[in-house]
C-alpha cells in the first residue's frame, strides 16, 4: 500500500543547527516527492518538489530510492523556518490521474 | 489573481444542521481535493476529484459528500455534522495530482 511516514511530530533545534526532517515513503511505481510547508497562520505551500532538484530557502531534498526516503535538509536552520512540514507523494493512477497523499507532518521548532 | 477561495472562513454550528463549505478556484484546475487537519494527526484527506464527475474518497471520507458538477468548483457537504468533525479543513487544486498543490485559507469548523 501507498504510504508517507513522517516519524517525527515534533523537531526542536538552535538557530544555526542543521536540521533534517525525515520522510519515508512506500510505493511501487516510480514515487514524485513533494514537500510542503505551513507557516503559523497561513495556508500550505509548496516547499520542492525532488524532480526539481532544486533549492528553495536553503532547504534541499535528495530522493533515495534504496532507503525509500526524501529527507529535507538544512545545514543552518533560521528562526523563520519554524513551521509545520508535510511530505506527500504522488500516486499514479494512469495517464495523468493520481492522487496525493501526504505524511502527517513535522513541526519544526528554530529556538533562539 | 490565480486563487483557491473557501467559504465560509469560520463556522459554528450544532450537531445535525447541514451544512456546506464551498471552494471555487479560477486557474482551470482538474485536480482538486479536500484535507482536515487535526493536532497530532496532520493533514488527512476526505475526497478528491480528478475531473468534473470524478470523485473519489480520501483517507476520512466518513460524515461527508463532495460534487463536482463543474471544473471550478468543489463544495464539502456535511449532511448531518457531529462534534468529532470539529477541525480546520482546506481545500486545494491543481493542474493534476503530480503538479503542485494550491490551497486555500482554510475553514475553521466547530460542531457543538
Amino acid at each position: 500500500a501507498q504510504r508517507v511516514t513522517q516519524p517525527e511530530k515534533l523537531l526542536s533545534v538552535f538557530k544555526g543547527a542543521p536540521v533534517e526532517l525525515k520522510c519515508n515513503y512506500s510505493y511501487s511505481g516510480s514515487p514524485e516527492l513533494f514537500w510542503y510547508v505551513q507557516y503559523s497562520r497561513q495556508r500550505l505551500q509548496l516547499l520542492l518538489r525532488h524532480i526539481s532538484r532544486e533549492s528553495i530557502k536553503g532547504f534541499t531534498a535528495d530522493l533515495n530510492k534504496g532507503e525509500t526516503s526524501f529527507h529535507l535538509k538544512k545545514p543552518f536552520a533560521q528562526e523563520e523556518d519554524s513551521a509545520m512540514y508535510y511530505c506527500a507523494l504522488f500516486t499514479h493512477y494512469g495517464g495523468s490521474q493520481g492522487n496525493l497523499i501526504f505524511g502527517k507532518g513535522t513541526k519544526l521548532s528554530v529556538k533562539p | 489573481e490565480a486563487q483557491v477561495t473557501q467559504n465560509p472562513r469560520y463556522l459554528i454550528t450544532v450537531t445535525g444542521k447541514k451544512l456546506t463549505v464551498t471552494c471555487s478556484q479560477n486557474m482551470n484546475h482538474e485536480y482538486m481535493s479536500w484535507y482536515r487537519q487535526d493536532p497530532g494527526l496532520g493533514l488527512r484527506q476526505i475526497y478528491y476529484s480528478m475531473n468534473v464527475e470524478v470523485t473519489d474518497k480520501g483517507d476520512v471520507p466518513e460524515g461527508y459528500k463532495v460534487s463536482r458538477k463543474e471544473k471550478r468548483n468543489f463544495p464539502l457537504i456535511l449532511e448531518s455534522p457531529s462534534p468529532n468533525q470539529t477541525s480546520l479543513y482546506f481545500c486545494a487544486s491543481s493542474l493534476g495530482a503530480n503538479s503542485p498543490l494550491h490551497f486555500g485559507n482554510g475553514t475553521r469548523l466547530t460542531v457543538t
